[in-house]
Parts: structure tokens; C-alpha cells; sequence
């Protein structure tokens, strides 16, 4: 089983559309997860952090699941600029601040 | 606003060199990373590094590699012999005294190139 698992996409959604992405992971000792954007050929750059009571930032709602070791992402009113690779991400155990990535899911949003 | 940065923003070397990939993480930063994306597949992390020393590694992070911060600034990563299989988007990542789920910064790459 890989350690982060996503759905890699494409997802081909117009302006304005809501679209979820979800993710699992097999290391039931880590401890931190994120959600990370990386735009094409750039570093990834942190999108939110997500906990178990749920967090929302703006258009942007991330779960958390432990006991299913399951993580999303909701993206309401897509814009063009939300056009991106959204990168599934875990500490590697507890007290390890190093960080395991999913290979990403790849978002277009369209005109 | 502060950032990781990185050079040379490509590099390319012949099978068999050593090269050194250069970083300078956030200046109030205590814990430094490097990451590298081959092309098309996901980031790995490679190695951790905190008080001087190395805090953590991968099973990629063999005897080829080596990570020193010669400086107050620097931190660097020493690839001793370049295989092809090297050739990779290499990410220096920096991260404040937080907890663990302190957000790593991460610099714009080294687009390592093995010929």
C-alpha cells in the first residue's frame, strides 16, 4: 500500500463548480497533515493544515478521519487560479517533522 | 516576506561528479530539509537536519550524500558521485521551533540534470 494515496486526476471542472479531493494514508503514527499546492514545475507551497475538528480558510474545507486515516479537501467556487497539483501531505510519525507527500491530484479549473 | 533560497536554479553535471546544491533557509529557521522531485513523480523527503546535526533520513540519503551547514546562513547538499538516476528537482525546506505541524517553507529548486 502506498503511503499517500490520491486520486491523481485530471479533474477538468468549469468556474464556480465545488470539487472535493480525498486522500489516504497507511502510517497511523503520523501525527501532522496538510494539504499543499504546487503549481507546475515550482516548489509546493502550504495550502492549509487539517485536524480532526475540520478547518475551513475561505473557499478551502479540509477533514480529517484518523480512524479511517482519511483526509480531503473541499474547494468551493473554483477559480482559474485554484488550476494546480494538490499535493496529500503527512508527518512521517510522531515527533518526526519530516514530511511524506501523495503523488498529488491535478485540478483544472476551466473558463 | 522572508524565503527559502536556492542556487543555481539548474545545474548540470556529468555522470561520476560531485556537485553541491546550495541553500539559505529562513534566517530564525532551526530545522532544515531537503526534498527532491523526480520529474513526474511525487516529492521525497531525503534528510532533516537540527542543531547540527542530521535529525532524520531516508533510505534514499545513502553514503553518496552529505548535508553540512558550513555557516550561519548555508545549508548544503553534497551529492559525492552523480548517477543519472540523480537527475531530479531538488527542494531545501526550512521550518520555525513549532510543533509538528509547523509549516516547512520550501525553496524554488535545484533542477539537477545527470548527462
Amino acid at each position: 500500500r502506498k503511503e499517500v494515496e490520491q486520486d491523481p486526476g485530471p479533474f477538468n471542472v468549469p468556474e464556480g463548480a465545488t470539487v472535493a479531493f480525498n486522500c489516504t494514508y497507511s502510517n497511523s503514527a503520523s501525527q501532522s497533515f496538510f494539504w499543499y499546492r504546487q503549481d507546475c514545475r515550482k516548489e509546493p507551497k502550504l495550502l492549509m493544515s487539517v485536524y480532526s475538528s475540520g478547518n475551513e480558510d475561505g473557499r478551502f474545507t479540509a477533514q480529517l478521519n484518523r480512524a479511517s486515516q482519511y483526509i480531503s479537501l473541499l474547494i468551493r467556487d473554483s477559480k482559474l487560479s485554484d488550476s494546480a497539483t494538490y499535493l496529500c501531505v503527512v508527518s512521517r510519525g510522531t515527533g518526526r517533522r519530516a514530511l511524506t507527500f501523495g503523488s498529488g491530484t491535478r485540478l483544472q479549473v476551466q473558463p | 516576506e522572508p524565503e527559502v533560497t536556492q542556487t543555481p536554479s539548474h545545474q548540470v553535471t556529468q555522470m561520476g561528479q560531485e556537485v553541491i546544491l546550495r541553500c539559505v533557509p529562513i534566517s530564525n529557521h532551526l530545522y532544515f530539509y531537503w526534498y527532491r522531485q523526480i520529474l513526474g513523480q511525487k516529492v521525497e523527503f531525503l534528510v532533516s537536519f537540527y542543531n547540527n546535526e542530521i535529525s532524520e533520513k531516508s533510505e534514499i540519503f545513502d553514503d553518496q550524500f552529505s548535508v553540512e551547514r558550513p555557516d550561519g546562513s548555508n545549508f548544503t547538499l553534497k551529492i559525492r558521485s552523480t548517477k543519472l538516476e540523480d537527475s531530479a528537482m531538488y527542494f531545501c525546506a526550512s521550518s520555525d521551533w513549532g510543533g509538528e505541524d509547523t509549516e516547512a517553507f520550501f525553496g524554488q529548486g535545484t533542477r539537477l540534470t545527470v548527462v
